[in-house]
Parts: C-alpha cells; sequence; structure tokens
C-alpha cells in the first residue's frame, strides 16, 4: 500500500471548518483513501473512503485532487468531541477479496479549541 | 456502519497467566478479522490476520504460540495472551471486513491488558 504523509497535530476553533490533509504522491490507480479517526482510549472510527471522486456522507466530506496525489478530509462544523487522532490510509479495497488489513501511520491529531 | 464489538474492555491478569478476548461482528459475518496492539502513545500495529475456519496469518515478529487466534465462525474472532507478562500490557484492537462491508475494515472498542 502507498505511504501518507500528514501535519502530526492541528488546530481549529469550534464551530469552524476542519480541513486535514493528505499527501499520498505514490498512490496506484485502484487504491482507495480511507480516513479513520481515533478517539482516545478507543478503537478507530471509520469515517469516509474514496477512490477519485469527491464524497461526502453524514461525518465528514472527503476532497481527492484530480492528480490523486493528495486529499483533504473535511469536518463541516467541528465540536470539542471531534478531537481525536485521524489517520489516512490507502489500501487496494477488492469487493471480493483484499484481506489485507490497515497499515497506521502516526496521524493527525486534532484538537477543537472551544 | 457494522458493528465490531469486544470483550472484555478492560482486564487485569496476574504475570503468567492466560488471557482471552473475545471479538464479535454484531450484524455482519466477518470473513476477516485482524488483531492489532497499541501501546501508549504510539500508534496501531497490525499482529494478524485470521479469516474464518482457516489458521491465522501472524505479522513478522509476532509469536504465533503466545498470541493464539481462533476465528471458529463468522462472527466470534478470540486471542489469548498465553503466559502473560507485563510487557504484553497494552490495548489490543480488532477490526472485522466482509462482503457485506464492501471491504471497509470496522473496528471494536478495544481491550486494556494489564498484566501484574
Amino acid at each position: 500500500d502507498a505511504k501518507t504523509t500528514q501535519p502530526p497535530s492541528m488546530d481549529c476553533a469550534e464551530g469552524r471548518a476542519a480541513n486535514l490533509p493528505c499527501n499520498h504522491s505514490t498512490i496506484s490507480g485502484n487504491e482507495y483513501v480511507y480516513w479513520y479517526r481515533q478517539i482516545h482510549s478507543q478503537g478507530p472510527q471509520y469515517i469516509i473512503h474514496g477512490l477519485k471522486n469527491n464524497e461526502t456522507n453524514e461525518m465528514a466530506s472527503l476532497i481527492i485532487t484530480e492528480d490523486r496525489k493528495s486529499s483533504t478530509l473535511i469536518l463541516p462544523h467541528a465540536t470539542l468531541r471531534d478531537t481525536a487522532v485521524y489517520y489516512c490510509i490507502v489500501r487496494v479495497a477488492l469487493a471480493g477479496g483484499g484481506a489485507d488489513g490497515l497499515t497506521f501511520g502516526k496521524g493527525t491529531h486534532l484538537i477543537i479549541q472551544p | 456502519g457494522a458493528v465490531v464489538s469486544q470483550h472484555p474492555s478492560r482486564v487485569i491478569c496476574k504475570s503468567g497467566t492466560s488471557v482471552k478476548i473475545e471479538c464479535r461482528s454484531l450484524d455482519f459475518q466477518a470473513t476477516t478479522m485482524f488483531w492489532y496492539r497499541q501501546f501508549p502513545k504510539q500508534s496501531l500495529m497490525l499482529m494478524a490476520t485470521s479469516n474464518e475456519g482457516s489458521k491465522a496469518t501472524y505479522e513478522q515478529g509476532v509469536e504465533k504460540d503466545k498470541f493464539l487466534i481462533n476465528h471458529a465462525s463468522l462472527t466470534l474472532s478470540t486471542l489469548t495472551v498465553t503466559s502473560a507478562h507485563p510487557e504484553d500490557s497494552s490495548f489490543y484492537i480488532c477490526s472485522a471486513r466482509s462482503l457485506f462491508t464492501g471491504n471497509t475494515i470496522y473496528f471494536g472498542e478495544g481491550s486494556w491488558l494489564t498484566v501484574v
């Protein structure tokens, strides 16, 4: 799986949009971009994933650049409960297989300030 | 999203004893389950991958005789830490995937193990 680069930490004011960047310049054509977050002392929580189109769900939006070498996770209205470590992971997603586990980097520690 | 549950959430055991952690997929059948370990202030490290009915595949450096993994059904995998030592104290997390989840991997809440 391709490697990713994320800033180690970011601050965001409560109520504002949090934009978390991720670089994945060596991403392959069949690799998806996945985002997870881990709140302290809990298991990781799936947020969103995408291949090349922008994606949105009830938690966040994912913007992937046209060349797919970077992406941004957007939390539209950050709350204190969004304080967590956010992981950007690229991996092959095969509907019928792909048994590889996720490889976690160090992620971005997002701190929402009141 | 799919729900994965672990039990117990916290366990304390004496050095030299064995402890079992259960991981269940509550609303889907998990063809593949993964076990991770996380030490304080570090990222998650994949320990092993198990497919239902097959022997687990362990990552390099993980002792298969010490960390016994059983995936006997499509909804249950267990991790048994045998002859536990204080250095095995850690946060253990399971995850699961299947065709139902479209290959997206969902995680359990994690289990804190303290060996005294």
